[in-house]
């Protein structure tokens, strides 16, 4: 297996725009969490989903953030609008419940 | 609110020595406990998981300790080896969703 994928791997914005991240999990896991890691709070949890469904999103900043699952394979985050202080690496995590979670190699978000 | 510490100051050993690092938790009573790696520019990789009524856990060099008495739990890497250096994070299970809660991890430096 690839493992989990996410794109685009670095992104460069500009305050005010629609950033959108994407991830690919582990073929047959049942659960995807979406988290953001910076220098000074380390790794949070913004969502997470079991079975294609948002379970927990207590985590997700604010309304500007939103996160889908629109099927098995497939989960964007996106930002709307973006600002400076969203700057962070986003990653995205797989797992079969309760079990470890693997995770993808991570979005480097920029905002200017 | 649950809180978890692991030491913020990079731990610098010699190569062949043990390295012990350590996850101090409160507010908590952890059903698991989870310790990963994570190398710069990449997603963490679990390595171990130890649950509340295991006291000792190993694996190759690794080995963990879980007190659910003093809140701690201590990660162990004998015979440390230049390739060990890295950033290593704890992770407790979190609050019944089958999330898990980081520390900021600490990172270990291991010199020839």
């Amino acid at each position: 297996d690839a493992g989990v994928i996410q794109s685009p791997r670095h992104e460069v914005t500009e305050m005010g725009q629609e950033v959108t991240l994407r991830c690919k999990p582990i073929s047959g896991h049942n659960s995807l969490f979406w988290y953001r890691q910076t220098m000074m709070r380390g790794l949070e949890l913004l969502i997470y989903f079991n079975n294609n469904v948002p379970i927990d999103d207590s985590g997700m900043p604010e309304d500007r953030f939103s996160a889908k699952m629109p099927n098995a394979s497939f989960s964007t985050l996106k930002i709307q609008p973006s600002e400076p202080r969203d700057s962070a690496v986003y990653f995205c995590a797989s797992s079969l419940l309760p079990d470890t979670q693997y995770f993808g190699p991570g979005t480097r978000l920029t905002v200017l | 609110s649950q809180k978890i510490e692991q030491n913020s100051e990079a731990l610098n050993i010699q190569e062949g020595k043990t390295a012990t690092l350590t996850c101090n938790y409160t507010n908590y009573s952890p059903a698991y406990l989870q310790w990963y790696r994570q190398d710069p520019g990449r997603g963490p990789v679990f390595l171990l998981l130890i649950r509340e009524n295991e006291k000792e856990k190993r694996k190759e060099r690794l080995k963990v300790t879980f007190d659910t008495t003093l809140k701690q739990s201590l990660f162990h890497i004998t015979a440390s080896q230049p390739a060990d250096s890295a950033t290593y994070l704890c992770a407790l299970d979190g609050s019944g969703y089958s999330t898990l809660t980081f520390g900021k991890g600490t990172m270990l430096l291991v010199s020839p």
